[in-house]
C-alpha cells in the first residue's frame, strides 16, 4: 500500500524556523519531493532527496532517512509569503515513470 | 520558456455529461501526468503519458481516460460526470530525460471542474 502522513496544519511566527515532518510507507521509492502550493495556484517544486541526508537550498532545507521512511522540510527566517500548503510526495519507480504519491499536505500559517 | 498550460481554467458541467480537459507541457517535455485534487483526498494520481503511450495508471474508474498527441499535448476525458468528480485537475510535465531520476514535475494552474 501507499501511505504518506503529514500534519494537517501548523502555525509559526514571522522570522521563526518551522519543521514540517513527513512519514511514508510506499511499495517503491524513487525520490522524495517537497512542493509548495499557495491557495488557488499550482504546486511548485521546492526540493528533492533520493539519498539520506540534508539538502539545503537557501531558506529551505529537506532531510531524508530512507531506513525510517521519514523526511522533513525546514523553513528558516519565515516570511508572510511562506503561508501555503506544503506537499510531501514520493515518486513511484514503476517503469521509470513520473507518477507521485502525495501526502495530504500541511497548511502553514505565518503570523506577524 | 513557457510553463505548463491547461485549458480551460474553470468549467461547470451537469451530472451525466462528459468533459475534455487539455494540457500543453513545457516544450521538450515528453512525460505528462494528470492528478485530481480535492479537499478530502488531496492530490491523487490519475495517469501518466509518455511518447503517446499510457505508462502508468492510478486507481480511478474507467470513466477517466486520456491520450497524448505526437506534440506531447495531452487531453483527459471524464464521461458520465458525477457530483464527486468536482475537483481541481492538475497536469504536470517533466523531461524524464534520464529515465526519471532527479527530474521534478512542473505543474499547470489546473482546471477547476464543478459538476452540478
Amino acid at each position: 500500500g501507499q501511505n504518506i502522513d503529514q500534519p494537517t496544519e501548523m502555525t509559526a511566527t514571522e522570522g521563526a524556523i518551522v519543521q514540517i515532518n513527513c512519514t511514508y510507507q510506499t511499495s517503491g521509492f524513487n525520490g522524495l519531493f517537497w512542493y509548495q502550493q499557495h491557495a488557488g495556484e499550482a504546486p511548485t517544486f521546492l526540493s528533492y532527496n533520493v539519498l539520506d541526508g540534508l539538502e539545503e537550498k537557501g531558506r529551505f532545507s529537506s532531510f531524508l532517512s530512507r531506513s525510517k521512511g521519514y523526511s522533513y522540510l525546514l523553513l528558516k527566517e519565515l516570511q508572510m509569503k511562506d503561508s501555503a500548503s506544503y506537499l510531501c510526495a514520493v515518486r513511484d519507480p514503476r517503469d521509470y515513470g513520473q507518477n507521485f504519491v502525495f501526502g495530504p499536505g500541511t497548511r502553514l500559517s505565518v503570523l506577524p | 520558456k513557457a510553463g505548463v498550460t491547461q485549458t480551460p481554467r474553470y468549467l461547470i458541467k451537469t451530472r451525466g455529461q462528459q468533459v475534455t480537459l487539455s494540457c500543453s507541457p513545457i516544450s521538450g517535455h515528453r512525460s505528462v501526468s494528470w492528478y485530481q485534487q480535492t479537499p478530502g483526498q488531496g492530490l491523487q494520481f490519475l495517469f501518466e503519458y509518455f511518447s503517446e503511450t499510457q505508462r502508468n495508471k492510478g486507481n480511478f474508474p474507467g470513466r477517466f481516460s486520456g491520450r497524448q498527441f505526437s506534440n506531447s499535448r495531452s487531453e483527459m476525458n471524464v464521461s458520465t460526470l458525477e457530483l464527486g468528480d468536482s475537483a481541481l485537475y492538475l497536469c504536470a510535465s517533466s523531461s524524464n530525460r534520464d529515465r526519471g531520476l532527479n527530474t521534478e514535475a512542473f505543474f499547470g494552474q489546473g482546471t477547476r471542474l464543478t459538476v452540478v
